[in-house]
């Protein structure tokens, strides 16, 4: 079993350029989540989509976007990439809604904005 | 605001001991209570999950805390290994999202 899977695992942009990330999954799970993880400030939650067809914002969801393509993909987009979005992102899903269940990560997107 | 604080960056011990982390919160009523191990260029691993109303929950050589008075979770690693060594990530959800901490990085030294 692959789990979630993340591409690219790393990514070097310059300010204004545009890519997506892509995170597919396995294990059937209805909710996926997008997080970033910066040095001394925890995982923040960018997006989530608790099902197929729904997406919402998170706690820091300025300059990117989502879409929830099918029950196993959720891509994250950024469409004018900026140093501040320098990071490392993690997609995850779990099986349960209402953030009661276990989160699935995968191994992460590094990206860096120059 | 909602405020996430695990005790320290770093903690070392000597292998064989009992390693406590902790995680406080403010201005939060967390459902539930999640620990995730993550090492260095890897994504977090669930460990375990404590709800609300228990006072305590085990797995193997780990053990965790909720006191809901007190805004606090405590983690125990007991007899700890050097393979124990990587950085704990508490996480709080409620009705409506999951916040993480910051993160412990603990070294276990032979």
């Amino acid at each position: 079993n692959a789990g979630v899977t993340q591409t690219p695992k790393f990514q070097v942009l310059k300010t204004g350029q545009s890519m997506t990330l892509q995170c597919a999954q396995d294990m059937n799970h209805n909710s996926m989540y997008w997080y970033r993880q910066d040095p001394g400030m925890g995982l923040r939650l960018i997006y989530y989509s608790a099902s197929e067809g729904t997406t919402d914002k998170g706690e820091v969801p300025n300059g990117y976007n989502v879409s929830r393509l099918n029950k196993r993909e959720f891509s994250l987009r950024l469409e004018s990439a900026a140093p501040s979005q320098t990071s490392v992102y993690f997609c995850a899903s779990s099986e349960a809604w209402g953030w009661a269940g276990e989160l699935f990560f995968g191994e992460g997107s590094r990206l860096t904005v120059l | 605001s909602q405020k996430i604080e695990q005790n320290s960056e770093a903690l070392n011990i000597q292998e064989g001991k009992t390693a406590t982390l902790t995680c406080n919160y403010t201005n939060y009523s967390p459902a539930y209570l999640q620990w995730y191990r993550q090492d260095p260029g890897r994504g977090p691993v669930f460990l375990l999950l404590i709800r609300e109303n228990e006072k305590e929950k085990r797995k193997e050589r780990l053990k965790v805390t909720f006191d809901t008075t007190l805004k606090q979770s405590l983690f125990h690693i007991t007899a700890s290994q050097p393979a124990d060594s990587a950085t704990y990530l508490c996480a709080l959800s409620g009705r409506i999202d999951m916040r993480f901490g910051a993160g412990t990085r603990l070294t276990v030294k032979p």
